[in-house]
Parts: C-alpha cells; sequence; structure tokens
C-alpha cells in the first residue's frame, strides 16, 4: 500500500486566494483525520470523518475553513480566502476505526505558505 | 476532560546511553496511549501504544513504553540512543470517538 497520499507537498499562494489540499486514505480505512502543524500551537485537529461523514469539525478555526469527504479514498480541505497566518504545513490521517484503538497513518504533509 | 501532557520540550542524550522521554496523562476510565515519532519533514509516524495488559509495551525501532497506572504515565524508553533517534516524539491519548489528543512534543537530541 502507498500509504496516505496528500497532494500538493508544497503550496505558496498569496492573501485571499483559495487553496485546496487533498488527502488519500489508505484503501479499506473508515477514519480519516485533518490536522495542521505549527512552531506556535503544535499539532492541531481540525477536523475528522467517519465513514465519509464529518463527526467533530470543533477544531475548525473558521468559516474561511471547509472540509468535505465526498467518497471513502478522497477528502480536501478547503481555504477561502487565505491568510499569512493559516501557513503551516497540514497533515491528513487515517485509520480504521472500531473497537480496536487502531493507531492513525500519516501523511507526509502539505506545507503551505500564504504570503 | 482529558489531557495529555510532557512535560519537556527537549531531551538530550549521549549516544549509547538510555533515554527516557516523559508523558503523563489525565483521564476517566481507561486510557489508550500511544507515542508517535516525527522525523523532518515528514508525517507522524506510529511507534507503539498501550491498550491493556502487559504495562511494558515494545515498539519499533527498539522503543518500549512503560505504563504507570499509580503515577498517571506512559514514559518512552530506549536501552542505547543511536544519533537516529533525534526527532519530535508525540504521545497520544484516544478516547472513545477514536479521537486522539496529542501533547505538544519533545523534541529528541541524540548526540554523537
Amino acid at each position: 500500500d502507498a500509504g496516505v497520499i496528500q497532494s500538493p507537498r508544497h503550496e505558496v499562494t498569496e492573501m485571499g486566494q483559495e487553496v485546496t489540499l487533498r488527502c488519500k486514505p489508505i484503501s479499506g480505512h473508515n477514519s480519516l483525520f485533518w490536522y495542521r502543524q505549527t512552531m506556535m500551537r503544535g499539532l492541531e485537529l481540525l477536523i475528522y470523518f467517519n465513514n465519509n461523514v464529518p463527526i467533530d469539525d470543533s477544531g475548525m478555526p473558521e468559516d474561511r475553513f471547509s472540509a468535505k469527504m465526498p467518497n471513502a479514498s478522497f477528502s480536501t480541505l478547503k481555504i477561502q480566502p487565505s491568510e499569512p497566518r493559516d501557513s503551516a504545513v497540514y497533515f491528513c490521517a487515517s485509520s480504521l476505526s472500531g473497537s480496536s484503538y487502531n493507531e492513525q497513518f500519516f501523511g507526509p504533509g502539505t506545507r503551505l505558505t500564504v504570503l | 476532560a482529558q489531557s495529555v501532557a510532557q512535560p519537556e520540550d527537549q531531551v538530550n542524550v549521549a549516544e549509547g546511553n538510555p533515554l527516557t522521554v516523559k508523558c503523563t496523562y489525565s483521564v476517566s476510565g481507561n486510557p489508550y496511549l500511544f507515542w508517535y515519532v516525527q522525523y523532518p519533514n515528514r508525517g507522524l509516524q506510529f511507534l507503539l501504544k498501550y491498550i491493556t495488559g502487559d504495562n511494558l509495551v515494545k515498539g519499533s525501532y527498539g522503543f518500549e513504553a512503560e505504563f504507570n497506572k499509580s503515577q498517571t504515565s506512559f514514559h518512552l524508553k530506549k536501552p542505547s540512543a543511536l544519533v537516529s533517534d533525534s526527532a519530535l516524539y508525540f504521545c497520544a491519548l484516544m478516547n472513545r470517538d477514536d479521537k486522539i489528543i496529542f501533547g505538544k512534543g519533545t523534541r529528541l537530541h541524540i548526540l554523537p
């Protein structure tokens, strides 16, 4: 298996532009998580899905952020409009949820720079 | 409220010496605890977990962790450190919704 796939790996954009980050989870996994990592705030959970349904989006910073999971093999995180303070590394992770308390598998991340 | 704490921002260890990265937790009910490692410019990688059973858990790369219920701790250990162990280490606690709460991370430096 190729693991969790994220694209793009790097994104540089100007303030006010729309940014879309993409994630393909590991086949067979039914939970998907979006995280943001910065030096100041560490690793933050933004939103997570179970069986394609958003379960907890309390970590989404504000309405400029939105996430979708149209099917079991694809998810997007969109920022519109982007701001410099959104600059961070965004990680997607997936797991097989249930009663086994399984670990999450992380993608390589997307490094976003908003100028 | 559930929480996990890593009291040290950074740990320095000489190569070949034993290492310990500390983690304490707070939870009502049974704790489900994890350790992850992050190498530069990479995503987090799972090292080991404690769900139930033996208090000493063995994981990847020679790491192990000891669950101590009375001290509410889950410290990560390795008998002999390698320079390649230098990385950022995260302790994490899972709740019943499969949501993981991560500590702030401890940067481990292994000095040659």
